[in-house]
């Protein structure tokens, strides 16, 4: 069975740093293209960023220069380290496996910025 | 940036209610177009693809189509375990933005 656990959530406050962590099973992790997509408290869904099975990395504009996207194929994690947090990242954290078709997501890390 | 015009924010509608949503694209994306359903406290669905495939195991009342800017997600006879948030996402080219989501309710 195809799985996705995201971890690293937590309170932090402005200026801070996060590193979210999602552990993937069930399929051939190397041979996929992975994603973050963010959800704001009642609001809808943010793509964030992707990394292509041969680390090319993407990100929104919100993030960029902020989060990095990375893999670490041997351990089959994909990471999003977060710096320079600030009030709008607040957020439920959701990875996925692909990039144009999203099929299985994780249940979501909830990242809190505030002081 | 592809902006996605979602269209309506919030439905509501009775069982068995043909429902329709409408997605627009500021710009032509071919088919690249998916339908995604999240229910409440879960994660998203992915239920149709490329504009108007339906996914596996997703049942046939639910379809989707349209090409090009305008796209139409379709729910033929509404069930209860429908209600849920609705959201288009194009994939023509990145960043994949999304529909601002239309929330389903009973009537």
């Amino acid at each position: 069975e195809v799985q996705l656990l995201e971890s690293g959530g937590g309170l932090v406050q402005p200026g801070g740093s996060l590193r979210l962590s999602c552990a993937a099973s069930g399929f051939t992790f190397s041979n996929y293209a992975m994603t973050w997509v963010r959800q704001a408290p009642g609001k809808g869904l943010e793509w964030v960023s992707t990394i292509s099975g041969s680390d090319i990395t993407y990100y929104a504009k919100s993030v960029k220069g902020r989060f990095t996207i990375s893999r670490d194929n041997a351990k089959n994690t994909l990471h999003l380290q977060m710096n320079n947090l600030r009030a709008e990242d607040t957020a439920i954290y959701y990875c996925a496996k692909g990039s144009r078709w999203l099929r299985v997501w994780g249940q979501g890390t909830l990242v809190t910025v505030s002081s | 940036d592809i902006q996605m015009t979602q269209s309506p924010s919030s439905l509501s509608a009775s069982v068995g209610d043909r429902v329709t949503i409408t997605c627009q694209a500021s710009q032509d994306i071919s088919k690249s177009l998916n339908w995604y359903q999240q229910k409440p406290g879960k994660a998203p669905d992915l239920l149709i693809y490329d504009g108007s495939n339906l996914e596996t195991g997703v049942p046939s009342r639910f379809s989707g189509s349209g090409s090009g800017t305008d796209f139409t997600f379709t729910i033929s006879s509404l069930q209860p375990e429908d209600i849920a948030t609705y959201y288009c996402q194009h994939f023509d080219n990145l960043p994949y933005s999304f529909g601002q989501g239309t929330k389903l309710e009973i009537k």
